[in-house]
């Protein structure tokens, strides 16, 4: 299975929803990665998450709350959101290997509205 | 810091011509790098990975890309271009044993029939 997958494919939430992204992954790699992705822009790292503990926060807003509960599975968390934090939402996973040899491989993406 | 730049953010070619999409590294260290196609409204596919072994790498759906050390560029190439290739293409960097992927603004490959 060389397959991220993610849930919910479409999200549209309020302002005062609170909602979570879901991303799974069974290649048996210990990185997960949070990108947002904003129309006609590349992806923006968000979360790095190595051996299910955070490795890295971009400085992400607290109203993402990123989580990790075992390494096939990846949550976003999502709380008092504002309309420019519609986007398209995509996770990646890779193995770990220093240097950076391995490729991410990256799911279809949640497409957020905020109204 | 690793970076890499996109030239031309909008390509077209006629379809059965040559694709050239051009990107060039910016890297203190020996970078690790790559392309990824976008089509709309999914995620990123890698098409080829650059990782020292080779200088020139072979990727799928018939692209390839040159490493070139003296001019620091990473150009995707295609000899002959298909409709189904139109999409956005984005040119990608990790060095220093960092796991941040650095990606570039990205071109939109449009092809003519």
């Amino acid at each position: 299975d060389t397959e991220v997958t993610q849930t919910p494919k479409h999200l549209v939430m309020g302002m005062t929803n609170k909602k979570s992204l879901k991303c799974e992954q069974h290649m048996g790699h210990r990185a997960m990665y949070w990108y947002k992705q904003k129309a006609k822009k590349p992806p923006e790292l968000m979360f790095v998450y190595s051996y299910e503990k955070l490795s890295i926060n971009e400085s992400v807003p607290s109203r993402f709350s990123p989580e990790c509960p075992n390494s096939s599975l990846l949550n976003l968390h999502l709380h008092a959101l504002q309309p420019e934090d519609s986007a398209l939402y995509l996770c990646a996973s890779s193995q770990l290997a220093t240097g950076g040899r391995n490729e991410q491989f990256f799911g279809p993406g949640t497409r957020l509205t905020v109204l | 810091a690793q970076s890499v730049t996109q030239l031309g953010s909008h390509v077209s070619v006629s379809e059965g011509a040559l694709v050239l999409l051009r990107c060039n590294y910016s890297s203190s260290v020996p970078p690790y790098l790559f392309w990824y196609v976008q089509y709309p409204n999914q995620g990123l596919q890698l098409l080829l990975k650059y990782t020292s072994a080779a200088t020139l790498v072979k990727g799928i759906n018939g692209f390839e890309a040159e490493f070139k050390k003296s001019e620091t560029s990473f150009h995707l190439t295609k000899p002959s271009a298909h409709m189904s290739d139109a999409a956005e293409y984005f040119c990608a960097v990790i060095g220093g044993g960092n796991e941040k992927l650095t990606f570039g603004t990205g071109t939109r490959l449009t092809i003519i029939p």
